[in-house]
């Protein structure tokens, strides 16, 4: 089965900084989508970044960045130039192409932004 | 973006009532729905996959008598909770997924409290 890994359940940056988030994962599988969402206090689920496992250039998408690690199955978020509005949780999650297709979460990341 | 409506966003409820909980996806078709559980300060959790005009699939530890799922449209799928009890309390999301690999999207989540 697979697993997701959030290993910081807490973490704080100060606003204008650079904060790296942690995840592992473990699957047997080849073929997946790594993702990360943010739920702000809002609850509403909203995707962050998306990376395919075949491809090795890492995703970005204007602050947010990703260092995936294939081999060492680690999948970190990196958001640069912290914003108030970055306060949330994060959620690692990984979707396996094959069998059910579905998202599996790590336990989140609640990240503080000190102004 | 892809939009998909959850209603209601929050319902109280009397001990052994049941209620039912709305998801559509407002400007495309959803292959496959998701419905997930979530507890405070908590991951989301998989209940079930409903794919239209089958059964839906639960996960382990899921009762599915108590949580009926409906995916009767490719842009409706309901969530029935049966027989509702205080442990029932929580918060419950839903996503739709357009095809195969394609992208999730997230409704707005619905608290349902049990009194």
């Amino acid at each position: 089965a697979q697993t997701v890994t959030q290993s910081q359940p807490e973490m704080s940056v100060q606003e204008a900084e650079t904060v790296t988030l942690s995840c592992t994962y473990d699957t047997s599988e080849s073929d997946y989508y790594l993702f990360w969402y943010k739920q702000p206090p809002s609850r509403q689920m909203i995707l962050v970044i998306r990376q395919e496992a075949y491809k090795q250039q890492n995703a970005t998408e204007n602050r947010f960045s990703v260092n995936f690690q294939k081999a060492a199955k680690s999948f970190s978020l990196k958001i640069s130039d912290s914003q108030l509005g970055d306060a949330a949780m994060y959620f690692c999650a990984i979707l396996l192409q094959g069998g059910s297709e579905k998202l599996v979460f790590g336990k989140g990341t609640k990240l503080t932004v000190n102004p | 973006g892809a939009v998909v409506s959850q209603h209601p966003s929050r319902v109280i409820c009397k001990s052994g009532t049941s209620v039912k909980i709305e998801c559509r996806s407002l400007d495309f078709q959803a292959t496959t729905m998701f419905w997930y559980r979530q507890f405070p300060k908590q991951s989301l959790m998989l209940m079930a996959t409903s794919n239209e005009g089958s059964k839906a699939t639960y996960e382990q530890g899921v009762e599915k008598d108590k949580f009926l799922i409906n995916h009767a449209s490719l842009t409706l799928s309901t969530l029935t909770v049966t027989s509702a009890h205080p442990e029932d309390s929580s918060f419950y999301i839903c996503s739709a997924r357009v095809s195969v690999r394609g992208r999730a999207f997230f409704g707005q989540g619905t608290r349902l409290t049990v009194v």
